[in-house]
This record gives C-alpha cells, sequence and structure tokens, in this order.
C-alpha cells in the first residue's frame, strides 16, 4: 500500500520569501506524483506532476518539485512567494501500473504567506 | 473547454434523508473518482468508475452510500439515511485515462442538521 507524509502542517513564511513544503511517500511499486493547492472553500488545482523523464518538474505559479527516488521524496518549492499563494497544499501519489489511478493524499499543509 | 462541474455547491439534509451529488466530466474524459474531504481527515478516495462500470470501490463505505455514471448524463453520487458523520466536502476528479493527473470540481459541501 502506498502512504504519503507532509511533514508540516503548516508553514508561516513572508512574503518575497522562499519556500519548501516536503513531502515524502512510501511504496513497494513505482507512483506517479503530484501536487495540488487548494484555495478556501475551493476544489483543488494541479500544480505540477511527475509521470516519467527529468526528475526536476517546473509547474504554475512558479513552483517546481523534484523527485528524489532514493529519499522517497517530492519537495515542492517557490523562489519567491506573494501574499496570493496562501492555501492549502497536498502531495498525491497513484501507482504506474494498476486498473485504478486513484490518488493517495498526504494530509495537507497550510502555507501562510505574511506582508 | 469547461472543467469538472458538480451541483449543487452546497446541499443541506436532515439525518434520515438521502442526499444525491452530481458530477459531469470534462469533456472527453470517461473516468471519473469521487474523494471525500471530511475536517481534520484529508482527503480519502471513496470510488473510481467508468462509463456504465465501476471499477474500485474500495473506499466506499458499505451501506448507504453508492454511486453511477450511466451511458448518458452525470456521475451520481447517492447516500441514504444520512447521519452527521457524512457532513463533508465530496469532490469529483476526472482523466481522460485510468492513470495519470486528474482534474477536479469545485466539490460539493453537504451539511447534515
Amino acid at each position: 500500500a502506498q502512504s504519503v507524509t507532509q511533514l508540516d502542517s503548516q508553514v508561516p513564511v513572508f512574503e518575497e520569501a522562499p519556500v519548501e513544503l516536503r513531502c515524502n511517500y512510501s511504496s513497494s511499486v513505482s507512483v506517479y506524483l503530484f501536487w495540488y493547492v487548494q484555495y478556501p472553500n475551493q476544489g483543488l488545482q494541479l500544480l505540477l506532476k511527475y509521470l516519467s523523464g527529468s526528475t526536476l518538474v517546473k509547474g504554475i505559479n512558479g513552483f517546481e518539485a523534484e523527485f528524489n527516488k532514493s529519499q522517497t521524496s517530492f519537495h515542492l518549492r517557490k523562489p519567491s512567494v506573494h501574499i496570493s499563494d496562501t492555501a492549502e497544499y497536498f502531495c498525491a501519489v497513484s501507482r504506474t501500473s494498476s486498473n485504478t489511478g486513484k490518488l493517495i493524499f498526504g494530509q495537507g499543509t497550510t502555507l501562510q504567506v505574511k506582508p | 473547454n469547461a472543467g469538472v462541474m458538480q451541483n449543487p455547491r452546497h446541499l443541506v439534509r436532515r439525518r434520515g434523508q438521502e442526499a444525491r451529488l452530481r458530477c459531469s466530466p470534462m469533456k472527453g474524459h470517461s473516468h471519473v473518482y469521487w474523494y471525500r474531504q471530511l475536517p481534520e481527515e484529508g482527503l480519502k478516495f471513496m470510488v473510481y468508475l467508468q462509463k456504465e462500470n465501476i471499477i474500485d470501490e474500495s473506499g466506499m463505505p458499505k451501506e448507504r452510500f453508492s454511486a453511477e455514471f450511466p451511458k448518458e448524463g452525470p456521475s451520481i453520487l447517492r447516500i441514504q439515511q444520512v447521519v452527521r458523520g457524512d457532513s463533508a466536502a465530496y469532490f469529483c476528479a476526472s482523466s481522460p485515462q485510468g492513470v495519470g493527473e486528474q482534474y477536479f470540481g469545485p466539490g460539493t459541501r453537504l451539511t447534515v442538521t
């Protein structure tokens, strides 16, 4: 079975500072990896995905993430955050070989950007 | 291209009533997933459907919950005899294939009084 751990439940940061949101996963099989963002009372928006290829993936809104297979991590980074980045961020995995592409989510990290 | 549509956005039901949640996937997507977001519990997979077929219902509660995705029309998640513990946000997602990224709707927030 797969599991996802987001190591920080809340991350406060000042505007224009860099940020890293950590995600580790556990799986005995290969996985696809995703980061989603959820603004208050809204659905989830796909930020970026790792399916194969380069381990450094770039997403929307200036975010990027690096897949580290040996450390089973997929940390999300942004070099300079804005107030509008305040939201909840979810890391998720799904098995690459399966008859179901269901996503297994971490508990989420609330990013609080302060002026 | 319209995104995933869900309705209603908010639904209030009294204990014992039925709740019906609807989801229209993105155009061209034939794979639909339902997730539930409970306070303090995060997002949990419930069921995965393709047109007219339930592929994986391993996350569905054994009683009172059912889902369908008919040949024509939206996918429906049905909760019979709702209880207060069913209060949650229910999200639908769709994908063009059975694996890879999924695109989420805005959710239906169910409140059971």
